[in-house]
């Protein structure tokens, strides 16, 4: 069936620069998108979404793109900081789940950011 | 309450016992989510309750899970004769509605079957 899933299972980068992690999904359909922050010991954190009809958004330190033409997702964060250290998990919504099917949200497998300091 | 809360949050379970996890949804969430999560895992879908509709099991592993939710509010996962490959994190997530808008998870509940 279709899913979501992420490019680099693994990222590590230096503190102060900016991070960049992929999500790949495979339902065009899809029209809404999230990408939620995991810390040890603690459930999913909305992060920031992002409808179809929008290919940019903004937040505080971070941006979300969504490239509908390939069906890419990515979430990049800025001047990463040791509190961004987590796992990084997109999601995607389509219209065919509303009403059921898989709790309407499927999740990505997920992408671990350390940030060195 | 101000956000979703599960209890225990950690349990520790002989095999074969049967056990029960609670979820208790932000109020007037009418839509509640159980997932399951490996350890380094992603999420797995379990169950789904939307309102007063009938339950999305489709993801529930085994016979052995059921869920039931109360009254339109607290949902409770029981899991009978525990097995070793049940020990996860259990997490609820509620939202106002399924169709629009993210969830808002709890901090899960960690089962560890010995």
């Amino acid at each position: 069936g279709e899913s979501v899933g992420l490019h680099l299972p693994t990222l590590s980068v230096q503190e102060g620069d900016n991070s960049i992690i992929n999500c790949a999904y495979s339902n065009s359909a899809s029209d809404y998108f999230i990408w939620y922050k995991q810390e040890s010991g603690k459930g999913p954190q909305f992060i920031i979404d992002i409808r179809s009809n929008m290919d940019k958004r903004q937040g505080q330190r971070v941006t979300v793109l969504l490239n509908k033409t390939v069906k890419h997702l990515s979430l990049q964060i800025a001047a990463t900081q040791p509190g961004d250290s987590a796992v990084y998990f997109c999601a995607e919504k389509s219209p065919l789940n509303y009403g059921g099917s898989q709790g309407n949200l499927i999740f990505g497998k997920g992408t671990k950011l350390s940030v060195k300091p | 309450g101000a956000g979703v809360s599960q209890s225990p949050s950690n349990k520790v379970t002989e095999k074969g016992k049967d056990v029960e996890l609670r979820c208790d949804p932000i109020s007037g969430h009418t839509a509640l989510y159980w997932y399951r999560q490996s350890l380094g895992q992603g999420l797995e879908f379990l169950i789904y309750f939307q309102g007063n509709s009938a339950p999305d099991k489709s993801g529930l592993p085994s016979d052995r899970f059921s869920a039931e939710r109360t009254g339109g509010s607290v949902s409770t996962l029981t899991i009978q004769r525990t097995q070793q490959e049940d020990s996860a994190v259990y997490l609820c997530a509620s939202s106002l509605a399924a169709a629009l808008g993210g969830y808002t998870f709890g901090s899960g509940t960690r089962l560890t079957v010995v």
